[in-house]
Order: C-alpha cells, then sequence, then structure tokens
C-alpha cells in the first residue's frame, strides 16, 4: 500500500520563526489533506490540497503530485501553534481511505 | 453548518467488558462516515467506514464491529475488550458521492482499558 512519511519528527521553534514540514508518498494521490491535532487531540482541517498552492493566514502549503511531496510552511509561529501536524493521502486505487504519516511534532516556546 | 459529535468523551473499561460509542452528525444528509483509532503518539488509522445506513466497511480484522442505525449515526461496538483496543478514537464524515472527499473529525473518545 501507500506510504507516507514526514518530516521532521519533532520541531522546537522560537516564538516568530518561520518553518516547513515536509510529507512525501509513494504513489498517486485523489485528496491529500494536512491537520493540526491540538494538545486536546482534536484534529483540525488546514488544508484540502491534492495539488497546487493554498495559503490561509499564516499557514500555506504546496502539493507537487507528479513528485509526490507536499510542504506546510508556518510563517511567524505562535505558541497556539503547537501541537502535531498531520498528512494524510487517500491513493488513487483506495477510496474514501486516508492514510496517515506519522505526524511531526512541533513546540513553539515563547 | 455540519457539526459531529462524539461521545463519552473518556472512558475507563475493565478488559473483557463490552463498548458502545456513538457519532452523530448534523447539518448533512448521508454522509460518508468514517471511524479511525489513534495509538499513543502515531498517526490514525482506518477502522471502518460506511457509504449509507446499513453499509459497513471493515479495513482491519479486530475486535471491533460498527454499525449504522440512521443515516447520521455511526456506532463502534466491542462485546469483550482487550488491552490492546486502549486508544483514541475518532470519527469523521465527509460529502457523499464526491470528487473532493475531504474529511472532517470529531473530538473523539479517549478509551483505556485495565
Amino acid at each position: 500500500g501507500i506510504q507516507v512519511e514526514q518530516s521532521p519528527p519533532d520541531l522546537i521553534l522560537q516564538e516568530g520563526a518561520n518553518s516547513t514540514l515536509r510529507c512525501n508518498f509513494s504513489d498517486s494521490v485523489n485528496n491529500l489533506q494536512w491537520f493540526h491535532q491540538n494538545p486536546w487531540g482534536q484534529l483540525i482541517n488546514l488544508f484540502y490540497i491534492p495539488s497546487g498552492t493554498k495559503q490561509n493566514g499564516r499557514l500555506s502549503a504546496t502539493t507537487v503530485a507528479t513528485e509526490r511531496y507536499s510542504l506546510l510552511y508556518i510563517s511567524s509561529s505562535q505558541t497556539t501553534d503547537s501541537g502535531v501536524y498531520f498528512c494524510a493521502v487517500e491513493a488513487m486505487d483506495s477510496s474514501y481511505k486516508l492514510i496517515f504519516g506519522s505526524g511531526t511534532r512541533l513546540l513553539v516556546r515563547p | 453548518s455540519q457539526t459531529i459529535h462524539q461521545w463519552p468523551a473518556t472512558l475507563v473499561q475493565p478488559v473483557g467488558s463490552p463498548l458502545s460509542l456513538e457519532c452523530t452528525v448534523e447539518g448533512t444528509s448521508n454522509p460518508n462516515l468514517y471511524w479511525y483509532r489513534q495509538a499513543a503518539g502515531r498517526g490514525l488509522q482506518l477502522l471502518f467506514y460506511s457509504v449509507g445506513i446499513g453499509q459497513i466497511s471493515s479495513e482491519v480484522p479486530q475486535n471491533l464491529s460498527a454499525s449504522r442505525p440512521q443515516d447520521r449515526q455511526f456506532i463502534l461496538s466491542s462485546k469483550k475488550l482487550l488491552l490492546s483496543d486502549s486508544g483514541f478514537y475518532l470519527c469523521a464524515w465527509s460529502v457523499p458521492r464526491s470528487v473532493d472527499n475531504e474529511q472532517f473529525f470529531g473530538p473523539g473518545t479517549r478509551l483505556t482499558v485495565l
């Protein structure tokens, strides 16, 4: 089945710094989503981005489907950005099923 | 707007006891519904999904079962819990028959089996 790898596994930033999180996947996808899991466990949808570039405030994401990777950019990080960021993909031969990476754990220090 | 509810929020159960977790969705009709489990410190794994009442697909052979008795209700059950059933259970929904299968998650149920 499709493999999803996220890097780095852990990241510590000082408030105000920028960061880039990466998601590599091993096969073609119908769907790619980025989530932020807050300390209470809630999964918050950040982007639905099977291809192209999107921006939402301080966050932006780019997916290059032909090269099988996606990037999540966080600018001017805040302590509330702390948590775990997950990339999840739906393979073209597997409708409905989201395959999650193991996440990037981000800690933003004041 | 659509809202997804899960209860209970937390649950502590002894080994061998039964389990029933409930998920309901408001604000949409005939949603696709999903149950995922997250083990501590890891990503999510799809357990079941449903495209309609009484239609359940199982992804992982396990000690659990799912049912969809009503259009917007999804239930996760077990007759006898195992220690390995501990984890964080999340329900999700997506728009039916959509090209864009964006999934939206509920608040989750944290289950501890002792």
